[in-house]
């Protein structure tokens, strides 16, 4: 099974409306967990992260929830904007090989309408 | 991912070819990965140096994958033989000043024919 796992995978919202994109990861020793918004054609950009020593993050529109003993974590956009509109991916680092690396999520395609 | 750079942007390769990428990390710093990304997946990671030390390769997919860092800044991702399957984009990333960040550069593109 995947070690991250996002949902939903498409996601369309009327512009100011909320929107809210979930990940579930595996290990249980993570401790950081950013998201990043890719526009089309670009490169993944960090957006917000929350470590595990808070349950919640908040920069203007954008908040991030964590809940380490269900092993989730989720994105809010409020009053969103169609600029908001992009994939977003949440991460989180899984033991790969000798280290634990950032392992992405599948994305969630958020469209915003006017 | 200001300062990282990715050359070429674009490669179209025919199978069977070998194609080098290349990472300028951000100037000073330590740590540089690369990851691969299919269309419409999210980014996958391949490998990782520590100035020229490739300290984990877990994630590169064969034996046809292979990267280097001589002189612990500018990196190279080699890959021989090409497949169709090989087809996404590559990017680097650098740290950032807090422990877990991650910001890439722009990407090479590699289409296999």
């Amino acid at each position: 099974g995947e070690n991250v796992e996002q949902h939903p995978s498409t996601l369309s919202v009327q512009e100011g409306d909320s929107a809210v994109i979930k990940c579930t990861y595996s290990d249980s020793a993570s401790n950081y967990f950013p998201w990043y918004k890719q526009e089309l054609g670009k490169r993944p950009q960090l957006i917000i992260d929350i470590r595990s020593n808070v349950g919640e993050k908040k920069d203007q529109r954008i908040a991030v929830t964590l809940n380490k003993t269900a092993k989730h974590f989720s994105l809010h956009i409020t009053e969103t904007q169609p600029e908001d509109s992009a994939v977003y991916f949440c991460a989180a680092p899984i033991s790969s090989g000798s280290a634990r690396q950032l392992t992405f999520g599948s994305g969630t395609q958020l469209t915003v309408l006017p | 991912g200001a300062g990282v750079s990715q050359s070429p942007r674009y490669k179209v390769a025919k199978r069977g070819q070998d194609v080098a990428l290349r990472c300028d990390p951000i100037s000073g710093h330590v740590s540089l990965f690369w990851y691969q990304q299919a269309l419409g997946q999210g980014p996958e990671f391949l490998t990782y140096f520590q100035n020229e030390a490739q300290l984990d390769k877990s994630g590169l997919p064969s034996d046809r994958f292979f990267a280097e860092r001589p002189e612990g800044s500018v990196s190279t991702l080699k890959i021989q033989r090409t497949q169709q399957e090989d087809s996404a984009v590559y990017l680097c990333a650098n740290t950032g000043p807090n422990t877990g960040e991650l910001f890439f550069g722009e990407g090479s593109r590699l289409t296999v024919l």
